[in-house]
């Protein structure tokens, strides 16, 4: 069945260090693909989106490019804060009877100053 | 905020209790998702309904139940806790449902939660 596999955490940087968040998918069709963020105590919120290959999601200097050719959508970001710690999953939307999102397990991210 | 409420925020409870969880959609949504967060199991999908009518069943256990009522609010009733319940459980809400197997981009917008703890 479809699935998503990212990088275990816990995922430790410097402030202003370089983030990549690897994740893989399986999916038997063409779904559309999301990271979701979770900061301490709160839910989860929708960080960025890409619903076809070459797609680029992009928000508040994160960025995902769907890559059909190698089913990854790695997470980046050119130089992370202190505020960006958080747990970030990445999902896929598989529609119908699956309830449209598949979620990987999370990856934990500290940021020191 | 992503405009979907859910309450109660945090829940405690003894075994064997019932409790009810309510979650109010975006305007204009008409589906609803539930989903379990546990530290052994991460995020499960629970269970979805579209404008009233279940549309999508995941690893919900048979003492929990759900609904969503004709003003598109939903309450997911979990009955017969065990210590194993405590979890934290989200609502989620989109504008529409995808079939198996059709690409929409249909984005998910998650409330807040519920901390259930069960003692």
């Amino acid at each position: 069945g479809d699935s998503v596999t990212q990088m275990e955490g816990p995922v430790t940087l410097s402030e202003e260090a370089f983030l990549t968040i690897n994740c893989t998918y399986t999916a038997t069709g063409y779904p559309s693909l999301f990271w979701y963020v979770q900061y301490p105590g709160e839910g989860l919120q929708l960080l960025l989106k890409a619903t076809k290959a070459d797609d680029k999601g992009s928000n508040k200097g994160f960025e995902a490019t769907y890559r059909k050719e190698t089913t990854s959508f790695h997470l980046e970001k050119g130089s992370v804060q202190v505020s960006d710690s958080a747990v970030y999953f990445c999902a896929l939307s598989a529609g119908g009877s699956q309830g449209n999102l598949i979620f990987g397990k999370g990856t934990k991210l500290s940021v020191k100053p | 905020d992503s405009g979907v409420t859910q309450t109660p925020k945090h829940l405690i409870t003894a075994t064997g209790q019932r409790v009810t969880l309510r979650c109010s959609p975006r305007s204009g949504d008409l589906s609803v998702y539930w989903y379990q967060q546990s530290l052994d199991q991460g995020l499960q999908f629970l269970i979805q309904y579209y404008n009233g009518e279940e549309r999508a069943k995941g690893n919900i256990l048979e003492r929990f139940s759900a609904q969503q009522f004709p003003d598109l609010h939903s309450e997911l009733n979990l009955s017969s806790l065990e210590l194993g319940d405590s979890a934290l459980y989200f609502c989620a809400s989109s504008p529409s449902w995808t079939p198996q197997g059709v690409n929409s981009g249909n984005t998910i917008y998650f409330g807040e939660g519920s901390w259930l703890t069960v003692v």
